[in-house]
């Protein structure tokens, strides 16, 4: 399973966008990129998932440069509300394998 | 409403004296798995299943066990706890395989262990 690396914490202040990377050097070519929020006491919940380029959905967009070996989660405008751990995942859609390493995450706080 | 429990929510004993967490789901899924998280160290896998009676180890599966008898339960089974196992626990299921969309997490259960 691919190791993934991103930053412990972020600070951002409402209205702006806020980019958090994850590095995955050693991804492997059936692998997806996966990202989660987890608010205070609650379990985590999917934001977006994608394999190349770039995927957008009503709450993230994510990045993907052509070489995979790293994903930019993009919140855009972001409001108190969004903070959060933001965990990046890498792992494939199929196989026998169910073991997932989800990392430390990064800890987003928006300052009003 | 398509959900996971975990019961207990909240679960305080003493080391040593075994206890279950329960976890269910009612999306018939037939992946499931369970997490612990600790502060710094984010959500760390302890053991999944792929279905009933396929069971295998997460990243830390020291101290813990499991069983898979009916697709929508998946009970954490701690024989002897000890004080490090003091923790946050969360129960997921995927109806896609493990990784496929999302994972559907439970609310959690924090356990004490004195």
């Amino acid at each position: 399973l691919a190791k993934t690396t991103q930053p412990i914490s972020m600070d951002s202040y409402e209205g702006q966008e806020v980019n958090i990377t994850c590095s995955h050097n050693n991804i492997a070519t059936n692998d997806y990129i996966t990202w989660y929020q987890q608010f205070p006491s609650q379990g985590p919940r999917f934001i977006i998932q994608g394999y190349k380029t770039k995927v957008t959905n009503e709450v993230a967009s994510l990045f993907i440069p052509a070489d995979r070996k790293s994903s930019t989660l993009s919140l855009p405008r972001v409001s108190l509300s969004d903070t959060a751990v933001y965990y990046c995942l890498v792992a494939p859609l199929a196989g026998n394998t169910g073991k997932l390493i989800f990392g430390q995450g990064t800890t987003l706080q928006v300052k009003p | 409403e398509a959900q996971v429990t975990q019961n207990p929510r909240y679960l305080i004993t003493v080391t040593g004296k075994k206890l279950t967490v329960t976890c269910s789901q009612n999306m018939n899924h037939e992946y499931m798995s369970w997490y612990r998280q600790d502060p710094g160290l984010g959500l760390r896998q302890i053991y999944y299943s792929m279905n009933v009676e396929v069971t295998d180890k997460g990243d830390v599966p020291e101290g813990y066990k499991v069983s898979r008898k009916e697709k929508r339960n998946f009970p954490l089974i701690l024989e002897s706890p000890s004080p490090n196992q003091t923790s946050l626990y969360f129960c997921a299921s995927n109806g896609r395989g493990p990784h496929k969309d999302t994972q559907y997490f439970g609310p959690g259960t924090r356990l004490t262990v004195l």
